[in-house]
């Protein structure tokens, strides 16, 4: 089992520039989340997929921010246009069911 | 008021000692609660889940208290590979995603 897979592992990007970031989930796991945590908010949810289907995505900050999940094994997160408040660690995780769910190595966005 | 709070710390303490974290939720209908570990520059990583009866795993103990929706961490005989920040995380109100405190850091000294 690779885990959650996600990259780039590190982005940086000058703003007005669009991002888009990869998830690979577990085999298995039908709940998809992307979060994004910062010293001063910590991890905040921005969408969860079920069944590939977006379920919640109030906590996109913004128009700016989308998310796809074209199939079960795999999840974009897109930001255009970037801006320096966008920077960052992005997560993804996946689970199953109601279980605590396994979360990718983040990818480290900056925006400058 | 946030979902979850926690006492952000951090927390100093000696190789072992006992520590415990708190944690309160404002959603009564959570049903789903969990302790997760994060270490610096890592991703967070679930530690235990938090059942209604408490549960102990190893040096670990969690408890849940419904009523007053607060919810511990008890570590014993503390380890220097404790040293990390605990997040309190409960399920929100669509069930699925979970909401996470913003963490209580520790570092265990020798």
């Amino acid at each position: 089992d690779a885990g959650v897979i996600q990259s780039p592992r590190h982005e940086v990007t000058e703003m007005g520039q669009e991002v888009t970031l990869r998830c690979k989930p577990i085999s298995g796991h039908n709940s998809l989340f992307w979060y994004r945590q910062t010293m001063m908010r910590g991890l905040e949810l921005l969408i969860y997929f079920n069944n590939n289907v977006p379920i919640d995505d109030s906590g996109m900050p913004e128009d700016r921010f989308s998310a796809k999940m074209p199939n079960a094994s795999f999840s974009t997160l897109k930001i255009q246009p970037s801006e320096p408040r966008d920077s960052a660690v992005y997560f993804c995780a996946s689970g199953r069911d109601d279980y605590g769910y396994t979360f990718g190595s983040g990818t480290r966005l900056t925006v400058v | 008021r946030k979902e979850v709070e926690q006492d952000p710390g951090p927390f100093n303490v000696p190789e072992g000692a006992t520590v415990a974290f708190n944690c309160t939720y404002s959603n009564s209908a959570s049903q789903s609660f969990f302790w997760y570990r994060q270490d610096c520059r890592k991703e967070p990583k679930l530690l235990m889940s938090v059942y209604s009866s408490g549960n102990e795993d190893g040096r670990f103990t969690a408890q849940l208290n419904r009523a007053s929706q607060y919810i511990s961490l008890l570590i014993r005989d503390s380890k220097l590979s404790d040293s990390a920040t605990y997040l309190c995380v409960v399920n929100s109100n669509s069930g699925y995603a979970l909401n996470f405190g913003k963490g209580t850091s520790l570092l265990v000294t020798p």
